[in-house]
């Protein structure tokens, strides 16, 4: 079955600063690649997915990237605000009716002032 | 649009006694899933319906768990006996199959088992 990997588990950047998730996967047959934001005792939120048919993906201030090739995918978040303080879950499925999301083990992401 | 609703949202019950949670997703929404959310990580699939048929169950401890959605609309998740380590928030998403895979996710219900 599909594995994730995410990295960092836990992050800090200064207001302003630029931060960074990284994801990789192990089915080559993965093709949708969503990112989920879970404040505390909250639900996850989509906030970006990405399929397999483009490289990158931007909406405001983030971004994800993907290389098929290499099998990893990244979140990046611009010019962050202390409202970006979150936990972030990468994700991988195969499209079909078995769409089956594997997440990863989450990043915790912290933005101080 | 409403969203996925949930209940309980809490949940405190002794080890070995059983536990039902409710779950009604986005109107028109054909596809439904369950996930353990257990403290520090990630979201595990548990049980995932289409329509109201078993797609995939794999990661389901049959021996306690079970699941249900009759009529293709609610759905409901039991536990029983439960385990201490069933602890977790249980999490009910839903998507509208062949419009992309988006899974909206309910609120979920916060399970604790002393």
């Amino acid at each position: 079955g599909e594995n994730v990997e995410q990295h960092p588990s836990t992050l800090s950047v200064q207001e302003g600063d630029s931060a960074v998730i990284k994801c990789t996967y192990s089915d080559s047959a993965s093709n949708y690649f969503p990112w989920y934001k879970q404040e505390l005792g909250k639900r996850p939120q989509l906030i970006i997915d990405i399929r397999s048919n483009v490289g990158e993906k931007k909406d405001q201030r983030i971004a994800v990237t993907l290389n098929k090739t290499a099998k990893h995918f990244s979140l990046h978040i611009t010019e962050t605000q202390p409202e970006d303080s979150a936990v972030y879950f990468c994700a991988a499925s195969s499209t079909g009716t078995a769409s089956k999301l594997t997440f990863g083990t989450g990043t915790r992401l912290q933005v101080t002032l | 649009e409403a969203g996925v609703a949930q209940s309980p949202r809490y949940k405190i019950i002794e080890k070995r006694q059983s536990v039902a949670f409710w779950c009604n997703p986005i109107s028109g929404h054909a596809t439904l899933y369950w996930y353990q959310q257990i403290l520090g990580q990630g979201p595990k699939l548990l049980i995932q319906f289409q329509n109201n048929g078993v797609v995939d169950d794999s990661q389901l401890p049959k021996d306690r768990f079970s699941a249900e959605r009759l009529k293709g609309v609610d759905s409901t998740l039991k536990i029983q006996p439960a385990k201490l380590e069933d602890s977790a928030v249980y999490l009910c998403a839903s998507s509208f199959a062949g419009r992309g895979h988006e899974q909206y996710f309910g609120p979920g219900t916060r399970l604790t088992v002393t």
